[in-house]
């Protein structure tokens, strides 16, 4: 299996445009997380799925984050518009779980950096 | 709000020596705790995993432990070598949540 698979491994933009980042889970795991890690605040949840449902969003820093997946294999995380406090590394991880309570696999992480 | 704690934040050590990482946590009341290694510009590798109901598990020369109801985990590591260089950091399980610690950067000196 290819592991956790994420897209694009850098991204560079300015202040106020859209970015949106990638995901694709390892194949029959059935819940997908978001991270967030910066060095101030280290990795913080910022959504999970599970069966491709929104579980529990409460880590969604503001209104400018929205997530969503569509289907089992793939899932994108959205800023709109983005500002340079969302810079960081933004990892996607799978599980065959119901919840949080299992293993997690992680991607190689989304290096944002908004100027 | 769990709170996940690691000391010391960094460790060096040189090649061969045994050495323990330290993790502990503020809410006894977790489902499991999940060591991790990260790689510098790299993802998260998962170590070992110990469940609520566990006290140790292994796997090569790892050892992991866990005191629920002291709030602490331990992550053994006997004779180090120099690829055991990288950040390793715990995660602990709540509901619906996994809470991590900041982290623990080990450098292995040949």
């Amino acid at each position: 299996d290819a592991g956790v698979i994420q897209s694009p491994r850098h991204e560079v933009t300015e202040m106020g445009q859209e970015v949106t980042l990638r995901c694709k889970p390892i194949s029959g795991h059935n819940s997908l997380f978001w991270y967030r890690q910066t060095m101030m605040r280290g990795l913080e949840l910022l959504i999970y799925f599970n069966n491709n449902v929104p579980i529990d969003d409460s880590g969604m820093p503001e209104d400018r984050f929205s997530a969503k997946m569509p289907n089992a294999s793939f899932s994108t995380l959205k800023i709109q518009p983005s500002e340079p406090r969302d810079s960081a590394v933004y990892f996607c991880a799978s599980s065959f779980a119901q919840g949080a309570r299992d293993e997690q696999f992680f991607g190689p992480g989304t290096r944002l950096t908004v100027l | 709000k769990q709170e996940v704690t690691q000391i010391p934040a960094a460790l060096s050590v040189p090649e061969g020596e045994n050495l323990v990482l330290n993790c502990s946590f503020t809410d006894s009341a977790i489902y499991n705790l999940q060591w991790f290694r990260q790689d510098p510009g790299k993802g998260l590798t998962s170590l070992l995993l110990i469940q609520s109901s566990q006290r140790e598990q292994t796997s090569g020369r790892l050892n992991a432990s866990l005191d629920k109801s002291s709030g602490r985990s331990t992550l053994y590591i006997a004779a180090s070598q120099p690829g055991d260089s990288a950040t390793y950091l715990c995660a602990v399980t709540g509901a619906n949540n996994l809470f991590f610690g900041t982290g623990t950067r080990l450098t292995v000196i040949p």
